[in-house]
């Protein structure tokens, strides 16, 4: 299974709600990042919390970490009908070869706000 | 803003063609990587670089090959194009650490019929 797998597999909010979605992991990590993908798109990077880190905001964004759960979570807050996306979490996997790290995304919750 | 550009969005290929996905970026970055995404299977690690004239293989390198001649630029080939490639390739750069996140381009739906 994917080293970070995202809780639900789907959201449906109205406007101006709160949306929490979640990312657990099976290994040890440096770091975890969250993405956003609006439909047929590339992925943007949100934000990365650090293993050493326990909560991360950025604007309406709100990242926590729970290394003793390997769990995390991303809040948006006030959610707009431009947040509708898919979100996922990428861990940072060692490549042994060369020193470099490779990210391992889960499959993503699909987000859709409705106005 | 650091951009990665892929050449196309679109593209149709007959099966057995050789396919060229050209990708590059504009900031300098010595990581660029190549995923493909799936419904149902996420992204998935086909190759990386982390430097000129050097190549990984991902987790599902078998069919792909890759060529980085110049820092900025990333190519995907596709040796002969069969129909389960049919996918979303997506391609990333990112600054050397891991400490970092990547850019990731628009993407590059491949239809192989």
């Amino acid at each position: 299974s994917q080293q970070g797998e995202e809780d639900p597999q789907a959201l449906s909010i109205q406007e101006g709600e709160n949306a929490t979605m979640n990312c657990s992991y099976k290994t040890s990590i440096n770091n975890l990042q969250w993405y956003r993908q609006n439909s047929g798109r590339g992925l943007v990077h949100l934000i990365l919390i650090r293993s050493n880190e326990r909560e991360k905001h950025s604007g309406r964004l709100r990242v926590t970490l729970d290394t003793s759960k390997k769990s995390s979570s991303l809040l948006i807050t006030a959610s707009r009908a431009a947040d509708t996306a898919s979100y996922f979490c990428a861990t940072a996997a060692a490549l042994s070869t060369s020193g470099t790290y490779k990210y391992i995304f889960g499959t993503g919750t699909r987000l859709k706000v409705l106005a | 803003d650091v951009k990665v550009t892929q050449s196309s969005r679109y593209l149709v290929k007959r099966t057995g063609e050789k396919v060229f996905l050209e990708c590059v970026q504009d900031m300098d970055h010595e990581n660029m990587f190549w995923y493909r995404q799936d419904p149902g299977l996420g992204l998935r690690l086909i190759y990386f670089s982390y430097d000129v004239k050097m190549k990984e293989k991902g987790d599902i390198p078998e069919g792909y090959s890759v060529s980085r001649e110049k820092k900025e630029r990333f190519s995907l080939i596709l040796e002969s194009a069969s129909t389960n490639q049919t996918s979303m390739y997506l391609c990333a750069s990112r600054v050397g650490g891991h400490n970092y996140g990547y850019t990731f381009g628009s993407g590059t739906r491949l239809t192989v019929v």
